[in-house]
């Protein structure tokens, strides 16, 4: 089946720092990548949607230039947590889907992020 | 406002019980998708079922059958034969077309514990 990969798994960091997570479809060529963030207990949130060569689009109340995405290519797109504090701990989980039809989105294993 | 609502935070059963997990929804697009979700404390999100908004049948996968009633907006995940790695957290999802940005929603979960 489709394969997302997520790297890293785990992330632990000062604050300050700028952490930059990857998000690969192994198999396949995903058109559309999502970026979920899930804090403890709680549902996926989506907070950005992108297309492979243009601009993601932002859900409301998601800072861009706080979360930095890129889609530069069909199997792979990055997010950049810049300048990260402890408030920006969370889960964050990716996802990918071929086209636009009915399949389901695969997901990546999600990366675990600490700001210390 | 909620698109997706899954009113139980929390769920026992036995196991080799049957088990419903209760998802409505909420949309005016005449072309969606309905999915659920398993995550294991793990994190990974595991796909099991896919319904479409104009299939005629309820969806069946292995153990898991999804009860689709379109007109009162439901999509509850029924787990027959209950086993005791379906512990997990379970979320339903929606994809709207093109007037929801062929986005995925979460709802907030349920969490299933299953007992011996």
């Amino acid at each position: 089946g489709a394969v997302v990969s997520q790297h890293p798994s785990w992330v632990i960091c000062k604050s300050g720092t700028s952490v930059k997570i990857e998000c690969r479809s192994l198999d396949f060529q995903a058109t559309t990548m999502f970026w979920y963030r899930q804090f403890p207990k709680q549902s996926l949130m989506l907070m950005a949607t992108s297309n492979e060569g243009s601009k993601a689009t932002y859900e409301q109340g998601v800072e861009k230039d706080k979360f930095l995405i890129n889609h530069a290519s069909l199997t792979l797109s990055t997010l950049t947590v810049t300048s990260a504090h402890p408030e920006d701990s969370s889960f964050y989980i990716c996802s990918a889907r071929e086209g636009e039809g009915p399949q389901p989105q695969h997901f990546g294993d999600g990366t675990r992020l600490s700001i210390l | 406002a909620q698109k997706i609502t899954q009113t139980q935070p929390g769920m026992f059963v036995q196991e080799k019980e049957a088990v419903t997990l209760d998802c409505t929804y909420d949309t005016s697009d005449p072309s969606y998708g309905l999915f659920w979700y398993k995550q294991p404390s793990s994190g990974e999100m595991i796909f099991l079922i896919y319904q479409g908004s104009y299939d005629q049948q309820n969806a069946t996968e292995g153990r898991y059958s999804l009860n689709f009633q379109k007109a009162r907006k439901s999509a509850n995940l029924v787990i027959s034969a209950s086993q005791l790695g379906d512990s997990a957290m379970y979320f339903c999802a929606m994809r709207e077309g093109a007037t929801g940005g062929f986005k995925t929603i979460f709802g907030a979960g349920t969490r299933l514990f299953v007992k011996a």
